[in-house]
């Protein structure tokens, strides 16, 4: 049973198009967040939520906006999707927010945009 | 914002070689993580370091933290090809952890 879970694991679309990534946890945490992995494989962190509350936000263009409807929901929805877009995206969560606490990650969503 | 620098960036060895990876950092961190990533899923905890001077092992896998708790480092002995992956040290505030550019480790039969 995976703990985080992100659909969908690939994505292909145009240049200002709009989507959305979703993610699930199972493991009762109450801290999400999302993370971007360029293609030198830097990992950055986008959006920290605890408890549905948006804690930060990663200097991340307004054209991303997430949204969590509940503590185990994490979603992310991208306007007008741009080449530099192209990325994978991981969703995580942890059990407080506390420095040292384990994050655990999804599987990721990897988009490309064309 | 605190930064972690990784080396090296990439490193290709044989079977049954050690090696070593390096995490610093101009900045104090009250703990740093050390986290592996496979190809097509996402990174996974190793181990956690949170006193000055700590040694933490794992099977072949050695971990420190720096006294100063600015740098860690990581030593694979007797490294096998189930090591290959990226290595990627992370440490921070809370709500935000903060990863080094990774090392991607090779290990060739």
């Amino acid at each position: 049973d995976t703990a985080v879970s992100q659909t969908p694991k690939y994505l292909v679309t145009q240049m200002g198009n709009d989507k959305s990534i979703k993610c699930e946890q199972n493991l009762g945490h109450d801290t999400m967040y999302w993370y971007k992995q360029d293609s030198k494989k830097f990992l950055k962190i986008m959006f920290s939520y605890n408890n549905k509350e948006l804690i930060i936000n990663e200097t991340v263009p307004n054209r991303f906006s997430p949204k969590s409807p509940d503590k185990a929901h994490l979603n992310l929805h991208i306007n007008s999707l741009e080449l530099g877009d192209s990325a994978v995206y991981f969703c995580a969560s942890s059990q407080g927010s506390r420095s040292g606490n384990t994050i655990y990650f999804g599987e990721g969503s990897w988009l490309t945009v064309v | 914002t605190q930064l972690l620098e990784q080396s090296p960036q990439f490193l290709s060895i044989q079977e049954g070689e050690n090696l070593t990876v390096y995490c610093n950092s101009s900045s104090v961190f009250s703990s740093l993580q050390w986290y592996r990533q496979e190809p097509g899923e996402g990174p996974v905890l190793l181990v956690t370091v949170v006193t000055g001077g700590e040694v933490k092992k794992l099977k072949r896998l050695t971990f420190q933290f720096g006294d100063a708790r600015k740098d860690s480092s990581l030593h694979i002995t007797a490294a096998q090809p189930g090591d290959t992956g990226l290595y990627l040290c992370a440490g921070g505030s809370n709500y935000k952890l903060t990863f080094g550019k990774g090392t991607l480790l090779t290990v060739n039969p």
